[in-house]
């Protein structure tokens, strides 16, 4: 079936630094999704992508849309310590096909 | 506007026993899908309902299995529990499916399941 590889597993970084993170599948995807997850609480939303090559940011967060479809990053510029959590990529096919997950990063941030 | 809600948050259950967990989707949304979240294997598709039908399911055996009522609650059944159905079951609700356009999925809190 179709996978997503999402790497780094973990992070560990310093307040302040910035982050980069990335998915890649064998398969072509429509639309990529990165959300982030909370320990106790269901994944939020943090962009989402459906073109290549499109450069989408959300206040710190920025993320783009491989030119191939097979790779999504997600960047989180100046961390703070309210951006630990696990963060997970998503793709689908589009129409009404089931979203896949990759494994996820989690991310510590040390003041 | 409430989020998606979901009921038990925890549950513990001993092999052999069945159990169904509940979904209450955002108003107005009418697709609802299920996940499965574990440690080993991550976020796994379970299946999604539409307008009260099984749209898409996922790649998990016949003692996963859900429904839909006409107000766009769902529930999920499975049925003689094994140790490793443990998990957090998550649902998620948009307003016509998991990906159309720019329609967006949201996140329930999800229901611990332990399996004893």
């Amino acid at each position: 079936g179709q996978q997503l590889n999402q790497s780094p597993q973990s992070m560990f970084i310093q307040e302040g630094e910035d982050v980069s993170m990335n998915c890649t599948s064998s398969s072509i995807f429509n639309t990529w999704l990165w959300y982030k997850q909370d320990p106790g609480e269901g994944p939020v939303l943090l962009i989402a992508l459906y073109k290549a090559g499109e450069l989408t940011s959300n206040g710190r967060l920025t993320a783009q849309f491989g030119i191939t479809r097979k790779d999504s990053f997600l960047n989180i510029s100046a961390s703070i310590p309210s951006d630990v959590g696990i963060y997970f990529c998503a793709g689908s096919q589009g129409g009404s096909e089931k979203l896949v997950f990759g494994k996820g990063t989690k991310l510590t941030v040390n003041p | 506007k409430a989020g998606v809600t979901q009921t038990p948050r925890y549950l513990i259950k001993t092999r052999g026993q069945q159990v169904t967990l509940s979904c209450s989707p955002i108003s107005g949304h009418r697709s609802v899908s299920w996940y499965q979240q574990t440690p080993g294997q991550g976020l796994q598709f379970l299946f999604e309902y539409f307008s009260e039908t099984q749209r898409n399911k996922g790649n998990f055996p016949g003692r996963f299995s859900g429904r839909q009522f006409s107000n766009s609650r769902s529930e999920m059944n499975v049925s003689t529990l094994e140790l490793g159905d443990s998990a957090l079951y998550l649902c998620a609700s948009s307003l016509v499916g998991p990906i159309e356009s720019t329609d967006t999925q949201y996140f329930g809190p999800g229901t611990r399941l332990t399996v004893l």
